[in-house]
């Protein structure tokens, strides 16, 4: 089946540092699916972070970006400066073309040292 | 403004109860879903709908039905709980091919 690799648990990164968040995926049965970042704040619900479906298109959002490599099968979250504010817990998730199912990593919580 | 509204947020039960989670959004959108959130598995889809009187089965719908009443509101069953659905539960909500809007969850809690 398909599925999608977040190899940290966790991660601290000190403030203004530069933060990069890995993804991999297996997309055996789609071969070409749409790529997401969702974010989940202390207390709140998974927001949208960004949203990528063509292959070699980075997606931009509050200053987070990441790119569709189909090559390497890989969707890396990066971020320049981080700040306080961006403590969070990040999921990478996949789905089909026809863009509704959706398919989790298992979440990287991160953690900004002010 | 879009939203998803869970309810209860929390709740907690005994092994062998009944429990009914609500979610209502109120943005026209044709498809809601239920997903459950554990750690060290990511979120993971127990049923979806793609409207009213419609349900689809998800990846992990053991012990769990659902109903889609209406466009806006699917409610999760739980008929006899186990202790191995305490777990953090998430309703969603979009149109086809977009990116689902989620609400703040539900934690339920199985003695």
């Amino acid at each position: 089946g398909d599925s999608v690799t977040q190899t940290e648990g966790q991660v601290t990164v000190s403030e203004s540092k530069s933060l990069i968040i890995n993804c991999t995926y297996s997309a055996t049965s789609i071969g070409y699916p749409n790529l997401f970042w969702y974010v989940r704040y202390p207390g709140e619900g998974l927001q949208l972070l960004l949203k990528v479906i063509t292959a070699g298109q980075k997606g931009s959002s509050r200053g987070f970006e990441a790119t569709y490599n189909k090559e390497a099968t890989s969707f890396h979250l990066q971020k320049a400066s981080v700040q306080e504010s961006d403590s969070a817990v990040y999921y990478c998730a996949l789905s089909d073309r026809m863009g509704y199912k959706l398919t989790f990593g298992t979440g990287t919580s991160l953690l900004v040292d002010p | 403004e879009a939203a998803v509204t869970q309810s209860p947020r929390n709740k907690v039960t005994v092994t062998g109860g009944n429990v009914t989670l609500s979610c209502r959004q109120t943005n026209s959108h044709n498809y809601m879903y239920w997903y459950r959130q554990d750690t060290g598995h990511g979120l993971r889809l127990i049923h979806y709908s793609y409207g009213a009187g419609n349900l689809q089965i998800g990846d992990v719908p053991d012990g769990y039905k659902a109903t889609r009443t209406t466009q806006e509101d699917f409610f999760l069953l739980l008929e006899l709980a186990s202790p191995s659905q305490t777990s953090l539960y998430f309703c969603a909500s979009s149109f086809q091919n977009q990116a689902p809007l989620f609400g703040e969850g539900t934690r339920l809690s199985v003695l």
